[in-house]
Order: structure tokens, then C-alpha cells, then sequence
């Protein structure tokens, strides 16, 4: 099966930093990455697919890169908003798996 | 608009049984396939299952296949987790989830219901 690590495991940053969460996956998985925003006692929110493409309505400081096995989520501009667990998941190969998560906190 | 309603959730014996609904719609169900993912208390989210878009083919994480059963009624638009031999591991809420692509099954999951909460108790 495939394994996703996600670091940092917690990040805290100020308001307009820039951020990036990394994922690695234990094998290759093309461009088959999604990365989810995911807000206490919401459901999770689809912010990126195929590794980079940005989910329709999505705001545009998200972006999404990489393939193969690393692969990167970045916040351009860190927004009070963005206070949030972010998990990738692939979707290359069967069982489909999600990272252990990344807690976002604002300074 | 698109609405995912989970429904089913209740406290279970250990080795119970139950069966987890997800009512669909505001859009082409026949046309996507359908994920189960669930999320431990405090914890992380854990895919459990995926049918594809013409239930084909399912699919389950390795701590439930076997035990756990997903179908879909594209009559009912509606999909389904049938769950036995519980164990107080499966404890969680349980999202049912909709593939953000027609006829495929690579590429995320746009559309989330609420949850539903299995408890496994004695």
C-alpha cells in the first residue's frame, strides 16, 4: 500500500507569510494528488486536484505542485481564513490513502 | 446545488451490524463515482471504500475489506456502506464523498455530506 507523509505535522505563521506543505508519497503516483482544506466540525473542502489544478472557487493564493512522489501545497499569502488542518490523499493506486494531516495556526 | 445526506449512524454493539445511507443530489449520480471516507475522533480522515460511477468495481482500504460492503441505487440516487463484524475501532463519523470527474475515479473528492457517527460500544 501506499504511504503519504505530510511536514510539517503543525506549522504556525503570521498573517501574509508564505507556507508550504510538503507530501511524499512511498511510491510513485503520477499527478494523481489531492490536497484538502479542513475547517473544526466541517467536512473537508477539495482545494487542489491532479497535483495542481485549483478547484473552482478556490482563492488563487492556494497553488499546487509536484509529481511523481513529492508534492507540495503553498499559501501564498497567509489569511486568518486558512486556520486549518490540510490532508493530501492519493488516487493513483488502490487502497486510496490520505497524509496524517498538517494543523495550520495563526501567529 | 449538490447536497450529500449521510444517515444511519447509531451505537453499535461490537460484531453488530449496520447499513449507512447517503442521499444524493443536484446532480447526474449515475455519472460519478462515490467514496466512503471516515475520521476517527480527534483524529485524521481514512478512506473506506469506492464505487465507481456504473458499480462496476468497488474498492476498500485494507482494515475493512471483507466486513464492509458499499453499493449504490442510481433508481434511489442513493449509495450505501453495509458494515458487519463491528470493532470499536470502526468508531467515527462517516462521510460519504463525490468524485470530482465523470467516469473516473483519480482525481479528488468535490462534494461532502455532513457525516454520520458509528459509534461501537458495549
Amino acid at each position: 500500500d501506499i504511504q503519504l507523509t505530510q511536514s510539517p505535522s503543525f506549522l504556525s505563521a503570521s498573517v501574509g507569510d508564505r507556507v508550504t506543505i510538503t507530501c511524499r508519497a512511498s511510491q510513485g503516483i503520477s499527478s494523481y494528488l489531492a490536497w484538502y482544506q479542513q475547517k473544526p466540525g466541517k467536512a473537508p473542502k477539495l482545494l487542489i486536484y491532479g497535483a495542481s489544478t485549483l478547484q473552482s472557487g478556490v482563492p488563487s493564493r492556494f497553488s499546487g505542485s509536484g509529481s511523481g512522489t513529492e508534492f507540495a501545497l503553498t499559501i501564498s499569502s497567509l489569511q486568518p481564513d486558512d486556520l486549518a488542518t490540510y490532508y493530501c490523499q492519493q488516487l493513483n493506486t488502490y487502497p486510496l490513502a490520505f497524509g496524517q494531516g498538517t494543523k495550520v495556526d495563526i501567529k | 446545488e449538490v447536497q450529500l445526506v449521510e444517515s444511519g449512524g447509531v451505537v453499535v454493539q461490537p460484531g453488530g451490524s449496520l447499513r449507512l445511507s447517503c442521499a444524493a443530489s443536484g446532480f447526474i449520480f449515475d455519472d460519478y463515482a462515490m467514496h466512503w471516507v471516515r475520521q476517527l475522533p480527534g483524529k485524521g480522515l481514512e478512506w473506506v471504500s469506492l464505487i465507481t460511477w456504473d458499480g462496476g468495481s468497488t474498492y476498500y482500504a485494507d482494515s475493512v475489506r471483507g466486513r464492509f460492503t458499499v453499493s449504490r441505487d442510481d433508481g434511489e440516487n442513493s449509495l450505501y456502506l453495509q458494515m458487519n463484524s463491528l470493532r470499536a475501532e470502526d468508531t467515527a463519523l462517516y462521510f460519504c464523498a463525490k468524485d470530482v470527474s465523470r467516469y473516473s475515479s483519480r482525481w479528488g473528492l468535490d462534494y461532502w455530506g455532513q457525516g454520520t457517527l458509528v459509534t461501537v460500544s458495549s
